[in-house]
């Protein structure tokens, strides 16, 4: 199946500052989704973004589907920010998904 | 409201005894999800289902199982057979969308299961 790979897996900022996330896939997809995981478990999905760029508010989001790879980029931070961030991807006519192992964000004050 | 609902949100099991985790959704979705996930790490596939009275096992389907006889239900029941049920289960759904398969995911709360 395919693998996602999201780096970094870890990541500090201040309040205020940028971030770039990014998600590297081994194989052709036709679906990418980026999705937040608040501190509480909550998943929310960001962009529906299988190539192309997107931008809603203070994120934006660019898929290269050719060299495999998607960026989400987070601009001026907030601490409402904090969380976990999943890539997903799928292929073909399956209708199902497989998620990295996220970037966990924490913005501080 | 519109949405998912998971419950219960949170529930104890003692071991050797099947538990069931209920998921419904008024978006008139056609997919529904159910992913399991693990401390620190990321969601795995239990099993999906695309129409009513069909479902899909997904990556880690061993001690599971589901049911989908109605389109806005999609429960998951964990059985004994499940060797670490202990975890985090995620409800999702999607409409389908043509030639990709699934359009964007929508996410349930969530249940916490514990394993006594």
């Amino acid at each position: 199946g395919i693998q996602v790979e999201q780096s970094p897996p870890d990541l500090i900022l201040q309040e205020g500052a940028n971030s770039t996330l990014r998600c590297n896939f081994s194989d052709s997809v036709n679906n990418l989704q980026w999705f937040h995981q608040n501190p509480w478990g909550q998943l929310i999905n960001l962009f529906y973004i299988p190539s192309g760029t997107k931008q809603n508010g203070r994120l934006s989001a660019t898929t290269v589907a050719t060299e495999r790879y998607s960026l989400l980029y987070i601009s001026s931070s907030q601490t409402t920010d904090s969380g976990v961030y999943f890539c997903a991807v799928g292929s073909g006519t399956a209708s199902k998904l497989t998620f990295g192992t996220g970037t966990r964000l924490q913005v501080t004050l | 409201d519109g949405g998912i609902t998971q419950s219960p949100k949170y529930l104890f099991r003692k071991e050797g005894q099947n538990v069931t985790l209920s998921c419904e959704q008024n978006l008139n979705h056609d997919a529904m999800y159910w992913y399991r996930q693990d401390p620190g790490q990321g969601l795995r596939l239990i099993y999906y289902s695309q129409i009513v009275n069909d479902f899909q096992k997904g990556d880690i389907a061993e001690g599971y199982s589901v049911s989908r006889e109605k389109k806005e239900s999609f429960p998951l029941t964990v059985t004994s057979a499940q060797k670490n049920p202990t975890a985090f289960y995620l409800c999702a759904s999607s409409a389908l969308r043509q030639g990709t398969g699934t359009g964007e995911l929508f996410f349930g709360e969530g249940s916490r299961l514990t394993v006594l």
